[in-house]
């Protein structure tokens, strides 16, 4: 049960695009398309932004968007914004039936 | 509209037992999977247990399992978690969690989270 691998930090400028990844192995992100990333704000719950790799809950900004390759998800938020600077989690279905997070990322706004 | 309210959490010494409630409202408890979900502060998301809509299936994180117990009372539209042996690693504040339905992944509502602290 190893946390998936997110990168500590990136960074974009207001109107960029940035990525950030979510390694995994083949026993959670890569076998299964059960992939979900959260946004949060310092003392806030998280939120729901992808799910199943690459779709949006209503209410979701189009310009967040997910991917995968192999055994490496990503999470793509274009047009940066002030308010998209938060923390950012992916999590995965596991093939023993559990449930994995990544260590986190944290997206700074320059 | 869902809501999640979580409440139990408190302070509790090494070796100590808490049980955390999560009350559900604004939607059909019974159809959905729940999750507990815990952040230590300043760190990141750790799921801890899941338990099936029935309360028949429940999976834990290897590092509670034979300490915690995950169980759900859809009469009244409630989930609970009870803490046996508690360590400083848990302190943290935990979460419950609604799991979208059917062949889908995400978790589309959780609650506002409540602090669990285990010290001397």
């Amino acid at each position: 049960q190893s946390a998936l691998t997110q990168p500590a930090s990136v960074s974009g400028s207001p109107g960029q695009s940035i990525t950030m990844s979510c390694t995994g192995t083949s026993s959670d992100v890569g076998g299964y398309n059960y992939v979900s990333w959260y946004q949060q704000h310092p003392g806030n719950a998280p939120k729901l932004m992808i799910y199943d790799v690459s779709n949006r809950p209503s209410g979701v900004s189009n310009r967040f968007s997910g991917s995968k390759s192999g055994n490496t998800a990503s999470l793509t938020i274009s047009g940066l914004q002030a308010e998209d600077e938060a923390d950012y989690y992916c999590s995965s279905y596991t093939s023993i039936n559990t449930r994995v997070f990544g260590g986190g990322t944290k997206l700074t706004v320059l | 509209q869902e809501q999640l309210v979580e409440s139990g959490g408190g302070l509790v010494k090494p070796g100590g037992s808490l049980r955390l409630s999560c009350a559900a409202s604004g939607f059909t408890f019974s159809d959905y999977y729940m999750s507990w979900i815990r952040q230590a502060p300043g760190k990141g998301l750790e799921w801890v247990s899941y338990i099936s809509s029935s309360g028949n299936t429940i999976y834990y994180v290897d590092s509670v399992k034979g300490r915690f117990t995950i169980s759900r009372d859809n009469a009244k539209s409630s989930m609970y978690l009870q803490m046996n042996s508690l360590r400083g690693e848990d302190t943290a504040v935990y979460y419950c969690a609604r799991e979208r339905r059917g062949y889908s992944y995400g978790y589309e509502y959780w609650g506002q989270g409540i602090l669990v602290t285990v010290s001397p």
